[in-house]
């Protein structure tokens, strides 16, 4: 079955530009999807089709993915990007769906 | 704005069905750009996705559930419903219930506020 990989956790300092990887063989060749997740709150959209924003969603989050790596972005991270972020991809065809296990941003 | 509502029993014996409904509001599940979907989190761990289905009630499941899952669509109530069965403590979850589709490609958005259900006799 297909996995996605991602770093467990990843620290950044307010202001900085933070990324966070997700990895699967040939990822590139599907769409990425990153979802982030505060405590006890349902998980937010926050980059779809590899590189596009969502309304409402700040200009500093932005995404890539090429070869077997998608990567999430924040430049000038803040206090609130403080959370629980997950990509997904489809698996072995477009109507399976599978997470990368999340990665814990912290900004301190 | 398409709003999704899971509703269902907090507490589920082990070796019995779980049951959840979701209802949308705000918009017909009938859309033609529209799947359903469950996906449910384990307290602590990650997002595991369950399935999904199309208003026509076209089914799609993670292989790893496959066996006990199955999830029907309503249109005339605009609801869909999954039924898990013969669970264990392991299917102990926060489950949501997502669109996928609409105006985001492939992507679920918007999720439910999700619901805990617990496994214990």
């Amino acid at each position: 079955s297909y996995e996605l990989t991602q770093p467990p956790s990843v620290s950044v300092s307010p202001g900085q530009t933070g990324s966070i990887t997700c990895s699967g063989d040939k990822l590139g060749d599907k769409y990425a999807y990153w979802y982030q997740q505060k405590p006890g709150q349902s998980p937010v959209l926050v980059i779809y089709q590899d590189t596009k924003r969502p309304s409402g969603i700040p200009e500093r989050f932005s995404g890539s993915n090429s070869g077997n790596t998608a990567t999430l972005t924040i430049s000038g991270t803040q206090a609130m990007d403080e959370a629980d972020y997950y990509c997904q991809a489809w698996g072995s065809s477009t109507d399976d769906v599978v997470f990368g296990g999340g990665t814990k941003l912290t900004v301190l | 704005q398409v709003q999704l509502q899971e509703s269902g029993p907090g507490l589920v014996k082990p070796s019995e069905t779980l049951s959840l409904t979701c209802t949308v509001s705000g918009g017909s599940i009938s859309s033609s750009s529209s799947y359903w979907g469950w996906i449910r989190q384990p307290p602590g761990k990650g997002l595991e996705w369950i399935g999904n289905i199309y208003y026509s009630g076209t089914t799609y499941y993670n292989p790893s559930l496959k066996s006990r899952v199955t999830i029907s669509v309503d249109t005339s109530k605009n609801h869909f419903s999954l039924k898990l069965s013969s669970v264990t403590a392991a299917d102990t979850a926060v489950y949501y219930c997502a669109r996928r589709g609409g105006s985001y490609s492939s992507a679920f958005e918007p999720w439910g506020q999700g619901t805990l259900v617990t496994v214990s006799s």
